[in-house]
């Protein structure tokens, strides 16, 4: 099992740029998390899914977007890219205990 | 609502020494706690959870937690830290039934340095 996979590991944007953050599980969970994690912040959650084609907002869901198509992916979408977007994002997924991906490194210039 | 609250944004301790991490929740119903660790540059590992059995909870790599209800308390503790230890910690909470994971709370987090 790869567990949860995020590509890509980092990415620079300029500001008013979109981009999708990849998210994916082998683990056939169905729920699913995107969080942010910002210094000395802890981890904020910005969307959910509890099922292919159910998803919900969270704490932090402005200026962004996910789908659920499928139990393995979630991706996660920012349409215009904001220097307050810049984090690292990690997706996680779980049946109980909550497995988390590597994260993504976005900066927003 | 719920909330966590982690005393102390960094501790410091020896190589051999007691590691506290101290963690208060504020939940208005029965909570399931966490804490998790993340080494630098990758994601959370599940260290151990809290959900209503035995109020002392074993965890890997040697750590322990003791969930308090009277003090809203679920501090984290290793009798002797190792250099591998050196980590950011967080403590979070959930109300989710069943005791799953659903829509966790994070504490800010405690980063772990052990000095040789």
């Amino acid at each position: 099992n790869a567990g949860v996979t995020q590509t890509p590991k980092f990415r620079i944007l300029k500001i008013g740029q979109s981009m999708t953050l990849q998210c994916a599980q082998d683990m056939n969970h169905n729920y699913m998390y995107w969080y942010r994690q910002d210094p000395g912040m802890g981890l904020k959650l910005i969307y959910y899914s509890v099922g292919a084609g159910i998803t919900d907002k969270g704490e932090v869901p402005n200026g962004y977007n996910v789908s659920r198509s499928t139990t393995e992916d979630f991706p996660l979408r920012l349409e215009l890219a904001a220097p307050s977007q810049t984090s690292v994002y990690f997706c996680a997924s779980s049946r109980g205990e909550q497995f988390f991906g590597p994260g993504t490194r976005l900066t927003v210039l | 609502a719920q909330s966590v609250t982690q005393l102390g944004s960094h501790v410091s301790v020896s190589e051999g020494a007691l590691v506290l991490l101290r963690c208060n929740y504020s939940s208005s119903v029965p909570p399931y706690l966490f804490w998790y660790v993340q080494y630098p540059n990758q994601g959370l590992q599940l260290l151990l959870k809290y959900t209503s059995a035995a109020t002392l909870v074993k965890g890997i790599n040697g750590f322990e937690a003791e969930f308090k209800k009277s003090e809203t308390s679920f501090h984290l503790t290793k009798p002797s830290a190792h250099m591998s230890d050196a980590a950011e910690y967080f403590c979070a909470v959930t109300t989710g039934s069943g005791g799953s994971n659903y829509k966790l709370t994070f504490g800010k987090g405690t980063l772990l340095t052990v000095n040789p």
